[in-house]
């Protein structure tokens, strides 16, 4: 089983729509949760930050985190086509440790 | 700010050579720079973990024979792929993280598409 599950979809949406994503993970240490967008043959941008279990908003942009069920999700308002990109969650143990990435979601927006 | 470099960003070489890519930060000094690569439609794998001046520490299954890390300065690592082979192609992203940061926010280069022949 690996550290941390995502679905690598492709998702596709019309714009507008509401883009979800999550990951699960089966690490009780972690503690701090990222998720990060990748275009194409780029490296990956942080999007959002989290350390405690609830919600996070920035923007168009919201991170959830449920640590009792081990389980984040990252939700996109008012999706737009320049939201096309791959997003991967991230996870680490502590403030300075190593992180552990999921596979990524292919999310594609159509206007 | 916080501009993380690589170069070169696409290399192209015969099976048996050794290639170098070098990662920068631009606009900071970096305590610890990351060595990853990417298989297509997988996930970021960390290789190493660099501080600047003193060994890197390779991840479990990472030949650090094969994969050389030198981290010369606050601003550079480079990756060495020596004697690389088919299977060594992938897409290979250094990050690095600041010298003074609340948060050790990790900033990702552009990335190295690695082909061997």
């Amino acid at each position: 089983q690996k550290e941390v599950e995502q679905d690598p979809g492709p998702l596709s949406v019309p714009e507008g729509a509401i883009v979800s994503l999550n990951c699960t993970y089966s690490n009780s240490a972690f503690q701090y949760f990222m998720w990060y967008r990748q275009y194409s043959r780029k490296g990956p941008e942080l999007l959002m930050y989290t350390y405690s279990s609830g919600n996070k908003e920035d923007g168009r942009f919201t991170a959830q985190v449920d640590k009792s069920s081990k389980y984040i999700s990252l939700f996109i308002r008012d999706s737009q086509p320049s939201d096309s990109a791959t997003y991967l969650c991230a996870m680490s143990i502590s403030n300075d440790y190593k992180l552990s990435f999921g596979a990524g979601t292919t999310v594609t927006v159509r206007a | 700010g916080a501009v993380v470099s690589q170069h070169p960003s696409r290399v192209i070489c015969k099976s048996g050579t050794s290639v170098k890519i070098e990662c920068r930060s631009l606009d900071f000094q970096a305590t610890t720079m990351f060595w990853y690569r990417q298989f297509p439609k997988q996930s970021l794998m960390l290789m190493a973990t660099s501080n600047e001046g003193s060994k890197a520490t390779y991840e479990q299954g990472v030949e650090k024979d094969k994969f050389l890390i030198n981290h010369a300065s606050l601003t550079l690592s480079t990756l060495t792929v020596t004697s690389a082979h088919p299977e060594d192609s992938s897409f290979y992203i250094c990050s690095a993280t600041q010298l003074e940061s609340s948060y050790n926010e990790q900033f990702f280069g552009p990335g190295t598409r690695l082909t061997v022949l």
